[in-house]
């Protein structure tokens, strides 16, 4: 199994600054067809989990711009531009790239 | 819009069996891979099971394999997870969820998820 691994483990971050969250994964995300499959998903509490990004750096409907995605093949990052009281909760990130979708352990981001 | 509702949990003792249901709508059910997602109480995600969109291919967990079953019934627009043998650590949060592209052979993303349905395994 491709395992993720995320840090930090907890981000205090002050209101309307910047946030950043890695991920790492144990082997390359690239798959055969040419496709990346790193997503990552917002768990707010007692909530859901809610997909943010897909395919590296693909903003799902309605997610909104201060959220983006990058990196390539084995290290990847998630930004939040400016972080708001709503984007408290843990993220996660995933891979679908080997059957078998592995998730990170996730980063707590909460308000300083 | 898209919905998925879960339904089934409970508690069971060890070694008992639950199914669990997933009810879509909001989409074309039957062009779309599903997935069950578990969360155990204060932990992280972990992937269960996957079926593809016709239910010609079903795919699972090593933790699960040999006990549950995924299947789904796209006449009716529902997933189910029948769950046998179950364990203490089976215990969670389950959660259905839609793969986000139609027609794949395999995973690509989650792009929906149900609001859960909570399995306890306890004596």
């Amino acid at each position: 199994d491709i395992v993720m691994t995320q840090t930090p483990l907890s981000s205090p971050v002050t209101l309307g600054q910047p946030a950043s969250i890695s991920c790492r994964s144990s082997q390359s995300l690239v798959h055969s067809d040419g496709n990346t499959y790193l997503s990552w998903l917002q768990q707010r509490p007692g909530q859901p989990p809610r997909l943010l990004i897909y395919k590296i750096s693909n903003r799902f409907s309605g997610v909104p711009d201060r959220f983006s995605g990058s990196g390539a093949g084995t290290d990847f990052t998630l930004k939040i531009s400016r972080v708001e009281a709503e984007d408290v909760g843990v993220y996660y990130c995933m891979q679908a790239t080997q059957l078998g979708l592995t998730f990170g352990g996730g980063t707590k981001v909460e308000i300083k | 819009q898209v919905q998925l509702v879960e339904s089934g949990g409970g508690v069971v003792q060890p070694g008992g069996s639950l199914r669990l249901s997933c009810a879509a709508s909001g989409f074309t059910f039957s062009s779309y891979g599903m997935h069950w997602v578990r969360q155990a109480p204060g932990k992280g995600l972990e992937w269960v099971a996957f079926i593809r969109y016709d239910g010609s291919n079903k795919y699972y967990a090593d933790s699960v394999k040999g006990r549950f079953t995924i299947s789904r019934d796209n006449s009716k627009n529902t997933l189910y997870l029948q769950m046998n043998s179950l364990r203490a650590e089976d215990t969670a949060v389950y959660y259905c969820a839609k793969e986000g592209e139609g027609y794949n052979w395999n995973p690509e993303y989650v792009d929906y998820w149900g609001q859960g349905t909570l399995v306890t395994v306890s004596s």
